[in-house]
């Protein structure tokens, strides 16, 4: 079935390195993606990283994938009070006439000062 | 460069009300769109898709319907809401298949 799953929570203090962790199912899966969503505003595409890449930079963001067992992982450098938000990967499916996010359930990232 | 637009940003309603929301795309032609619901507990479920005006795909059976009567203008409706139909409501859209998705900013729907 589809299942995408993250923890729920993670605190970090302003200045180190954040990690958030996914774990998905659906080995077809052609794109990963992880959108940012700040209290009460809509999703934000981060990045996203195609499935025979195992590793994606963009900036502070590193994208780290690992096919085989199926795990996604987004590292923010420098982790800053502004990164506070909720995290979500999404792996992409095959939906007929388009393809399907199914996203996990999110990850609240709170960043100490 | 392109836009979404969703509205209202809020919207209190009572039960057995009719209900019509908003989206509309700007910049881009012959999108695909998407209607979300993240309820608490912030999961997102896909509600209706749509790859052309008048095309709409329905994911989960539901009070709710959807319309595509232009080609960057995503509607979704109820005859009658009910209480299940509190959350937030979330368009997006997206240039093709296996493009990323871009979310509008959403609309929180609160049920009395």
């Amino acid at each position: 079935g589809e299942d995408v799953e993250q923890s729920l929570f993670l605190s970090v203090r302003e200045g180190d390195s954040s990690v958030i962790n996914c774990t998905y199912t659906d080995s077809s899966s052609t794109y990963l993606y992880w959108y940012k969503q700040e209290p009460g505003a809509g999703l934000q595409l981060l990045t996203y990283i195609f499935s025979n890449m195992d590793m994606k930079q963009d900036q502070r963001l590193t994208v780290l994938l690992n096919k085989k067992d199926k795990h996604l992982s987004l590292r923010i450098a420098d982790t800053q009070t502004g990164d506070s938000a909720i995290y979500f990967c999404a792996e992409s499916m095959d939906g007929g006439a388009t393809n399907k996010l199914i996203f996990g359930t999110g990850t609240l990232l709170a960043v100490q000062p | 460069s392109q836009t979404i637009h969703q509205w209202p940003a809020t919207l209190v309603q009572p039960v057995g009300s009719p209900l019509s929301l908003e989206c509309t795309v700007e910049g881009t032609s012959n999108p695909n769109l998407y209607w979300y619901r993240q309820a608490a507990g912030r999961g997102l479920q896909l509600l209706f898709y749509s790859v052309g005006i008048g095309q709409i795909s329905s994911e989960v059976p539901q009070n709710l319907s959807a319309s595509r009567p232009q080609d960057r203008q995503f509607i979704l409706s109820s005859k009658k809401l009910l209480l299940s139909d509190s959350g937030f409501y979330l368009c997006a859209w997206s240039q093709g298949y296996n493009q990323p998705q871009h979310f509008g900013d959403g609309t929180r729907l609160s049920i009395l």
